[in-house]
């Protein structure tokens, strides 16, 4: 099957940026996603790229996509203290859509 | 709007007792699934369904039933709870398989 991977935790101080690196197996996936869940609660959709584009920015996120090495990262800008997270990357295999292992953000002052 | 609701939110059962995950959405949303979350294992695909009346299996489908009657529910079948079931699940829908999809609360399950 498909897999995913994340690296499993990141520290970055209030105020810096946070990179969040995925690099995922299946080159047909259309689209890539970033789901962000904060404790206790469901994943919410954050952003995502289509497979032909090489990067895409909303506001603080920027998502650059690398489909020769399969890599895929998010960058948040000014992180701060609601950012902390765990951030899962996604993509379509198929009708599926496989998740990595999750990124746990946690921002400090 | 409701979005993608889960019940219950924490259930926990003996071993070998069957339950029922409930999951609806009201988005009219074709594709639905659900997960379960562990630690340090990301979320992993149980069952998914790409419309009523079709359901096929996930990465991890031993022990867990699903069927779809109508568009709007997905319920989840444990037929018989062991202590591996202890997790947190999320049901998850969106207009189709290649779209971003919208997550409910999750159900937190203890089997003891």
């Amino acid at each position: 099957g498909e897999d995913v991977e994340q690296s499993l935790f990141l520290s970055v101080r209030e105020g810096d940026s946070s990179v969040i690196n995925c690099t995922y197996t299946d080159s047909s996936s259309t689209y890539l996603y970033w789901y962000k869940q904060e404790p206790g609660a469901g994943l919410q959709l954050l952003t995502y790229i289509f497979s032909n584009m090489d990067m895409k920015q909303d506001q603080r996120l920027t998502v650059l996509l690398n489909k020769k090495d399969k890599h895929l990262s998010l960058r948040i800008a000014d992180t701060q203290t609601g950012d902390s997270a765990i951030y899962f990357c996604a993509e379509i295999d198929t009708d599926k859509l496989i998740f990595g292992t999750g990124t746990r953000l946690q921002v400090f002052p | 709007n409701a979005g993608v609701t889960q019940t219950p939110k924490f259930q926990v059962l003996k071993t070998g007792q069957s339950m029922t995950l409930q999951c609806a959405q009201d988005m009219n949303h074709e594709y639905m699934s659900w997960y379960r979350q562990d630690p340090g294992m990301g979320l992993r695909l149980i069952h998914y369904s790409v419309g009523a009346g079709i359901t096929d299996q996930g990465e991890v489908p031993n022990g867990y039933n699903v069927s779809r009657s109508t568009t709007e529910d997905f319920p989840l079948r444990l037929l018989s709870a062991a202590p591996s079931q202890t997790s947190v699940y999320f049901c998850a829908s969106s207009y189709s398989s290649g779209q971003g999809a919208f997550f409910g609360q999750g159900t937190r399950l203890t089997v003891v």
